[in-house]
């Protein structure tokens, strides 16, 4: 395997069950992210991992909760989740987080979560 | 604060040339990226710059002026397969990405 990968690329929950997205990167890149994706907005950053440890936190709910065990994986832990958490949640790594080369992200395709 | 506008949606026909604008404001600029991302599939690297002017790459372009905080992506002998949304983003002072909403470019034959 090769690039980004995330799986599941579908999940459909209830608000109350517990589920975890995961993301895993072939690149060897030190910098990993879980952005937000929802129709006709612009990307909203969630968490950067820069060399395994959490360097962004952007105000994101605690019903979210990534883990980074190591550089290559990625997790978003999610629990009682609410209907407007619905949204396409990408993953991306990059070189390292900022000042290096140009900072290209590479994407994985996304899960697309539904809360109902 | 920090803004990035781009058009909503534009449709364009096959072999024509189509132009997507990018106006931004951020805090500090560390370079201007553009990405496409096809319906149901990750968004991919076009092109970088930081430095006024055009950058080419093959059928695409990308322009920067700094001065006017003002970018376009140029399409030129338009596919099919160009039909996809385009994601203008800035790099500010802190090396953070600032998203535009994107523009839905739609191919007509």
């Amino acid at each position: 395997e090769t690039g980004v990968t995330q799986t599941p690329r579908h999940l459909v929950m209830g608000m109350t069950n517990k589920k975890s997205l995961k993301c895993e990167q072939h690149l060897g890149h030190n910098a990993m992210y879980w952005y937000k994706q929802s129709a006709k907005k612009p990307l909203e950053l969630m968490f950067v991992y820069n060399f395994k440890e959490q360097t962004e936190n952007n105000s994101v709910p605690s019903r979210f909760s990534p883990e980074c065990p190591n550089s290559s994986h990625l997790f978003l832990h999610l629990h009682t989740l609410q209907p407007e958490d619905s949204a396409l949640y990408l993953c991306a790594s990059s070189q390292d987080r900022g000042g290096q080369g140009t900072g290209e992200l590479f994407f994985g395709e996304g899960s697309r979560l539904t809360v109902l | 604060g920090q803004n990035i506008d781009q058009p909503t949606e534009m449709t364009a026909t096959e072999g024509a040339i189509v132009q997507i604008n990018c106006t931004y404001q951020t805090s500090g600029f560390n370079g201007l990226f553009w990405y496409q991302q096809h319906a149901g599939e990750a968004p991919t690297f076009l092109s970088y710059n930081v430095l006024d002017g055009l950058e080419e790459k093959g059928r695409f372009s990308s322009f920067l002026s700094r001065s006017k905080g003002y970018s376009y992506l140029l399409l030129k002998e338009l596919q099919m397969k160009d039909s996809a949304s385009y994601l203008c983003a800035t790099m500010d002072s802190n090396y953070q990405l600032i998203w535009g909403a994107g523009t839905k470019l739609i191919i007509k034959p």
